[in-house]
């Protein structure tokens, strides 16, 4: 069965250092989002991604990160001045419509020290 | 901004017993998810729906839509099931298909 991919599974990094999570969507879905869990806390949306571009955003997502699909199978989440609370899990999702089902990655998990 | 809030926040069963979960949202939705977090962490689907009711084996969600209120049962409850339940929504008038999360139902069955 399809599914979404993600790595690395656990990214350590230091505070100020720029990270890329990478994901692979399922190969006919359109829409990608990103969200992210801090521990103990619920998940948030950050970001969805359609037709190469931005189709929402929430407010955590600032100028600190950028998402892009270099290729036909990549979908990417960088940070480019890592803080202490980035730290957090990760996830990439897809669906092949807007109303439908999203599939979700296992995560990555990203500490910043 | 939609406001989803889930109860109990945990809840502990004997294998076999009826579980329920319930999931209330503030503002009109056009579509409500109900996922599964295992202790790892991965998140897995259970149901999208946006009117009356759904089920998989043993599992059934049910949604209100005037009442602003979903439901997702277990039926004969199995230590296998422990894990958190999460109900998410996506709002009616977003753009981008966002979902707004609840803050989870961690459940444990114990054998």
């Amino acid at each position: 069965e399809p599914e979404v991919t993600q790595t690395p599974s656990h990214q350590v990094t230091q505070m100020g250092q720029e990270v890329i999570l990478r994901c692979v969507p399922i190969s006919n879905h359109l829409y990608f989002y990103w969200y992210r869990q801090i521990l103990g806390q619920k998940v948030e949306f950050l970001v969805s991604f359609y037709n190469n571009e931005i189709s929402e955003k929430s407010e955590i997502f600032d100028d600190q990160f950028s998402v892009e699909r270099p290729d036909g199978s990549n979908f990417t989440l960088k940070i480019r001045s890592t803080k202490l609370e980035d730290s957090a899990m990760y996830f990439c999702a897809s669906s092949a419509d807007r109303v439908y089902e999203q599939y979700f990655g296992p995560g990555t998990r990203l500490t910043v020290t | 901004k939609n406001e989803v809030e889930q109860s109990p926040q945990n809840l502990t069963a004997q294998e076999g017993e009826f579980i329920t979960i319930n999931c209330s949202y503030s503002v009109g939705i056009s579509a409500l998810h109900w996922l599964q977090q295992h202790p790892g962490g991965g998140i897995v689907s259970l149901f999208m729906l946006s009117s009356g009711k759904k089920k998989h084996g043993r599992l059934i969600a049910t949604i209100n839509i005037q009442e602003k209120h979903s439901s997702l049962h277990i039926t004969a409850s199995h230590p296998r099931d422990s894990a958190v339940y999460i109900c998410a929504a996506r709002d009616r008038e977003t753009s981008g298909s966002r979902l707004t999360f609840g803050e989870g139902t961690q459940l444990t069955v114990n054998p």
